[in-house]
């Protein structure tokens, strides 16, 4: 059974600092996704990651995937306040279900 | 172009009854997925619909349902409903299934 999971689960940081959110996973996988979710909104997607070794990057988040060591990493560059959120990363299994990891609770204090 | 549209957004039902949510995806997406939020379970996936066929399915019990029309709006089902069904459920579409999703904004059930 595919099990995910993340690092840390809550994260509270200063503006203008870098971190980085981990994502584990147990088994094999097709794909990988980045979510973003506000307090109580949807879910926005950040990034696909497709094969190993992809690497995406969008404004302050870049996000990579190592498929050999069964984990993807979301780095946050110079965090400001709108970053405050919490992420999440899913894993597609090669049965094409989607697994997603508990989140990662952002805040960004000034 | 029009985002993925999800109703209704917010439903109140008993334990017993049953309840048919609606998404309509991107116009020329053909896939569209269910998922259900809970503070308990955190997000599950329910299933995933492609051109009228369900092509993935999540461990959820029968009670759980849906369906893709031709026109690739998509409705879940939910019978018998328990009080550990109150969610967030959220739907997303994208092309063909392996690009970025796209959310609806979520229909919030509550089962008194």
């Amino acid at each position: 059974e595919l099990k995910v999971e993340q690092n840390p689960l809550f994260l509270s940081m200063q503006e203008g600092k870098n971190y980085t959110i981990y994502c584990n996973y147990s088994t094999t996988s097709d794909r990988l996704y980045w979510y973003r979710q506000d307090p109580g909104k949807s879910l926005e997607s950040l990034f696909v990651l497709l094969s190993n070794g992809a690497v995406k990057q969008e404004g302050r988040l870049m996000a990579s995937l190592d498929t050999k060591a069964r984990l993807s990493t979301l780095h946050i560059t110079a965090a400001v306040h709108d970053l405050s959120a919490t992420y999440f990363c899913a894993v597609v299994t090669y049965g094409q279900n989607f697994v997603f990891g508990p989140g990662t609770r952002l805040s960004v204090l000034p | 172009k029009a985002g993925v549209t999800q109703t209704p957004r917010y439903l109140i039902k008993t334990r017993g009854q049953q309840v048919t949510l609606s998404c309509s995806p991107i116009s020329g997406h053909r896939s569209v997925s269910w998922y259900q939020q809970t503070p308990g379970q955190g997000l599950q996936f329910l299933f995933e619909y492609f051109s009228e066929t369900q092509r993935n399915k999540g461990n959820f019990p029968g009670r759980f349902s849906g369906r893709q029309f031709s026109n690739s709006r998509s409705e879940m089902n939910v019978s018998t409903l328990e009080l550990g069904d109150s969610a967030l459920y959220l739907c997303a579409s994208s092309f063909q299934g392996e690009e970025t999703q796209y959310f609806g904004p979520g229909t919030r059930l509550l089962v008194l």
